[in-house]
């Protein structure tokens, strides 16, 4: 069965550090990429995509990340974090069966603590 | 602006009820779909419905049952509550199965 790891499951920073998450997934065929994001008190929102084409993908409020289709990887990045970054983090990878449902596969989450 | 609600944000009921979710889009999308929230374990998808009056169990059907008897409309039913299933249930759509998913804000239901 397909099965994607997010390596942290709480990651404490201080403002202005670098960020990077990371997530990996099993399947080896094309893939679909999501990072979604939980701001306390508030719905899951989608912070960027991959489908194809330049696997550094940017996203809302200075995120990136970046698809390596050798390592499976999509980790996500931000180069200085902020309180406000304060959140859980979800990666999401989507693979493409031919004939098959396709759908999104989430991890079990990052929560992020940025101290100011 | 793309829309999902879901009509509760807190449901308390007692074990043994019958217990229905509701989750409506306004976006005329084809993909509508019940996921559970749980610390730890991220979003484990209970059902899922590619069109109307179709469906499909996800990874954690037990327990649950759907109806989608219109196109912008998907409700979760819980026949009979049992305490393990007190969890944050979220509500998505997409345009296609493998598509970005907008989510509802969640019910956070409690069953005692």
């Amino acid at each position: 069965a397909q099965s994607v790891s997010q390596h942290n499951h709480h990651v404490i920073l201080s403002e202005a550090a670098s960020l990077e998450l990371g997530c990996n997934y099993s399947y080896g065929g094309t893939v679909n990429l999501f990072w979604y994001v939980q701001y306390p008190g508030q719905h899951l929102q989608l912070l960027l995509k991959y489908f194809s084409g330049d696997p550094l993908v940017k996203g809302i409020k200075g995120f990136e990340a970046e698809f390596i289709k050798s390592k499976f990887s999509f980790n996500l990045r931000k180069p200085s974090v902020q309180w406000s970054d304060t959140a859980e983090y979800f990666c999401a990878p989507a693979p493409m069966f031919s004939g098959g449902y396709n759908k999104l596969i989430f991890g079990a989450g990052t929560r992020l603590a940025v101290h100011p | 602006d793309v829309k999902v609600t879901q009509s509760s944000r807190y449901l308390v009921k007692r074990t043994g009820e019958k217990v229905f979710l509701e989750c409506v889009q306004d976006m005329d999308h084809e993909n509508m779909f019940w996921y559970r929230q749980d610390p730890g374990l991220g979003l484990r998808l209970i059902y899922f419905s590619y069109d109307v009056k179709m469906k499909e169990k996800g990874d954690i059907p037990e327990g649950y049952s759907v109806s989608r008897e219109k196109k912008e409309r998907f409700s979760l039913i819980l026949e009979s509550a049992s305490t393990n299933q007190t969890s944050m249930y979220l509500c998505a759509s997409s345009f296609t199965r493998a598509n970005e998913q907008f989510f509802g804000p969640g019910t956070r239901l409690t069953v005692l």
